[in-house]
């Protein structure tokens, strides 16, 4: 039971450049989500998806997009990279309570 | 939408003292509290949680507590280890548990 992984754990990007942080989990959780961590400010959520088929924005979904490709998978994509979009990364998957975290990725925009 | 204010943004205390992180909630109708401990360069994770139908919480060293009508709610690290030492985040959710606002977070050292 891996719980909750994230892929690239490292990834640096020039602007303008696109990439996508892949997500997935193995306990069978319907809600998944995607937070940017900034020093000082804590967690923020940029989309999530309550169940397969559904996403919805959070408070700072501009720049991002995302997709449920299935149960197990939610994606994050960076259609063109901007230095303010350097942060870590973190998805996360919840049951009926708190949210489980994967292990994050941390992303340099040059 | 809902705003989680975190208070102190860095604590020390000396091991085996007690420890009190506080945060405010703008949303009446947020019901579920969870606090999340983040050591360096790690994932954050659970620690312990409340829902609105209880003022408080225990499990072992740590406890919770909530005031509804105050909107504030706080953490409580009794006996502190140097290994409490981390950034512990409150957080808050409303009635469908799909979102979830972080206060800013708390830097606790605990020195030997």
């Amino acid at each position: 039971n891996a719980g909750v992984t994230q892929t690239p754990k490292f990834q640096v990007l020039k602007t303008g450049q696109s990439m996508t942080l892949q997500c997935a989990q193995d306990m069978n959780h319907n809600s998944m989500y995607w937070y940017r961590q900034d020093p000082g400010m804590g967690l923020r959520l940029i989309y999530y998806s309550a169940s397969e088929g559904t996403t919805d924005k959070g408070e700072v979904p501009n720049g991002y997009n995302v997709s449920r490709l299935n149960k197990r998978e939610f994606s994050l994509r960076l259609e063109s990279a901007a230095p303010s979009q350097t942060s870590v990364y973190f998805c996360a998957s919840r049951p009926a309570g708190a949210q489980y975290f994967g292990p994050g990725t941390r992303l340099t925009v040059l | 939408g809902e705003n989680v204010e975190q208070h102190p943004s860095t604590l020390s205390v000396q091991e085996g003292d007690s420890a009190v992180i506080k945060c405010t909630y703008s949303d009446s109708a947020s019901n579920y509290f969870p606090w999340y401990k983040q050591e360096l360069g790690k994932r954050p994770q659970l620690i312990i949680d409340i829902r609105s139908n209880v003022g408080e919480k225990k499990d072992q060293r740590i406890a919770v507590t909530l005031n509804k009508t105050a909107k504030h709610f706080s953490l409580h690290i009794t006996e502190t280890q140097p290994e409490d030492s981390a950034v512990y985040f409150c957080a808050a959710s409303g009635n469908n548990f799909n979102k979830f606002y972080f206060g800013s977070g708390t830097k606790l050292n605990v020195k030997p």
